[in-house]
């Protein structure tokens, strides 16, 4: 069974305040890492998806990394508008998506 | 990014009845729809891969005769929960992919009185 765990649970950082959030995944014949934002009461927003180890996609102030075991989003210089619960999520043998409980993140001006 | 829809945004019902929530791909075409569900404080959950043209496949514990799937066309699919109960309120997601990335709708939150 497909596993995926994210940690921490909840981070608070200062306006520019670089950080990384971790999901280690448990998935036999990996065929996508996935990241989504989520906003309170909206559907997860796309982030990126990786596929193979060593692979980075960045988009502004994020940028996603993965190896065999685990994927990183680096959060760089943040912004109070980044403040969001974001989403790890594995595409193993089958279609859909298992995720992993999520990181809230608060950025404080 | 593709476009995924939902509707409705939220309903409120009571206990016993049947509520349908409409999801859409609108500007690409889907053969397979996801159906997940979100608890308060919790993750989503995978509860169904819906499949243009034939039958759903549901996850383990998910009641196929509670929560019917319909997926008649290549840009919607519907998910109706029968007999609604309490417990089934939820925050309901739907997703599609036109490739590789698979996008979400904007989610229904069922309340069940």
């Amino acid at each position: 069974e497909d596993q995926v765990t994210q940690s921490p649970e909840a981070l608070r950082l200062q306006e520019g305040e670089s950080s990384s959030l971790n999901c280690s995944y448990t998935v036999s014949g990996l065929r996508g890492l996935f990241w989504y934002r989520q906003d309170p009461g909206k559907g997860p927003e796309f982030l990126f998806t990786l596929y193979s180890a060593g692979e980075e996609k960045e988009k502004e102030r994020l940028k996603a990394t993965l190896t065999k075991k685990e994927s990183f989003l680096h959060i760089t210089a943040p912004k109070p508008e980044d403040s969001a619960t974001y989403l790890c999520a594995s595409r193993g043998g089958a279609d859909g998506l298992t995720f992993g409980k999520g990181t809230h993140l608060i950025i404080q001006p | 990014g593709a476009v995924v829809s939902q509707h409705p945004s939220w309903v409120i019902c009571k206990s016993g009845t049947s509520v349908k929530i409409e999801c859409r791909s609108l500007d690409f075409q889907a053969t397979t729809m996801f159906w997940y569900r979100q608890f308060p404080k919790q993750s989503l959950m995978l509860m169904a891969t819906s499949n243009e043209g034939s039958k759903a496949t549901y996850e383990q514990g998910v009641e196929k005769d509670k929560f019917l799937i319909n997926h008649a066309s290549l840009t919607l699919s519907t998910l109706t929960v029968t007999s609604a109960h309490p417990e089934d309120s939820s925050f309901y997601i739907c997703s599609a992919r036109p490739e590789y990335e698979q996008f979400f709708g904007p989610g229904t939150r069922l309340t069940v009185l």
